[in-house]
């Protein structure tokens, strides 16, 4: 059974600072996606990752994804308080659906 | 937008009562996945259908079901409703039945908040 593992689950940064969540699974996937969700709102797509060393960035945001250590980041460069959400990871296999992480729940403070 | 739709966007309801949420995937879509989330046990599977078929269930109770229809359409019904199934309903969305030899990104849409009184 796959298993998908974030942390931390919850994560006060100060603006300014940067910080790194990390996703860890349990079986082997080379397809790893990253969502953001804001409070009471829906999840939104926020990167697509899928190959062994596949990094892509978003304004403060940079997303990275090593298939044999079975392990993605989200970097999160200078934060900004725009940046507070829950960040989830899902794991893509065949023949079954994402499997998610529980959640980061990022607060960026002044 | 995603371009997945729900409906309705709220629904207040009394324990002991049935009510049906509705789903429609983006054009061209063919699986159709519905989540619940409540504020303690994070994002949940429940069930998820492709091109009309049940395709793969996850921690859903005897109480709920789900159908796709012809049109790809999807209804939830949940039934004999308790307290505890207050929560935010997420239908999703992905082109596939899974991923194979391509990705198969799922989109999410706004969700139906529910709450039993």
């Amino acid at each position: 059974e796959l298993k998908v593992e974030q942390n931390p689950l919850f994560l006060s940064m100060q603006e300014g600072k940067n910080y790194t969540i990390y996703c860890n699974y349990s079986t082997t996937s080379d397809r790893l996606y990253w969502y953001r969700q804001d409070p009471g709102k829906s999840l939104e797509s926020l990167f697509v990752l899928l190959s062994n060393g596949a990094v892509k960035q978003e304004g403060r945001l940079m997303a990275s994804l090593d298939t044999k250590a079975r392990l993605s980041t989200l970097h999160i460069t200078a934060a900004v308080h725009d940046l507070s959400a829950t960040y989830f990871c899902a794991v893509d296999m065949v023949n079954t659906p994402l499997v998610f992480g529980k959640g980061t729940r990022l607060s960026v403070i002044a | 937008d995603s371009g997945v739709t729900q409906t309705p966007k709220h629904l207040i309801t009394a324990t002991g009562q049935r009510v049906t949420l509705r789903c429609s995937p983006r054009s061209g879509d063919l699986s159709v996945y519905w989540y619940q989330q409540s504020l303690d046990q994070g994002l949940q599977f429940l069930i998820q259908y492709y091109n009309g078929e049940e395709r793969a269930k996850g921690n859903i109770l005897e109480r709920f079901s789900a159908q796709q229809f012809p049109d790809l359409h999807s209804e939830l019904n949940l039934s004999s409703l308790e307290l505890g199934d207050s929560a935010l309903y997420f239908c999703a969305s992905s082109p596939r039945a899974s991923g194979g030899r391509t990705y198969n990104e799922q989109f999410f849409g706004p969700g139906t908040r529910l709450t039993v009184l």
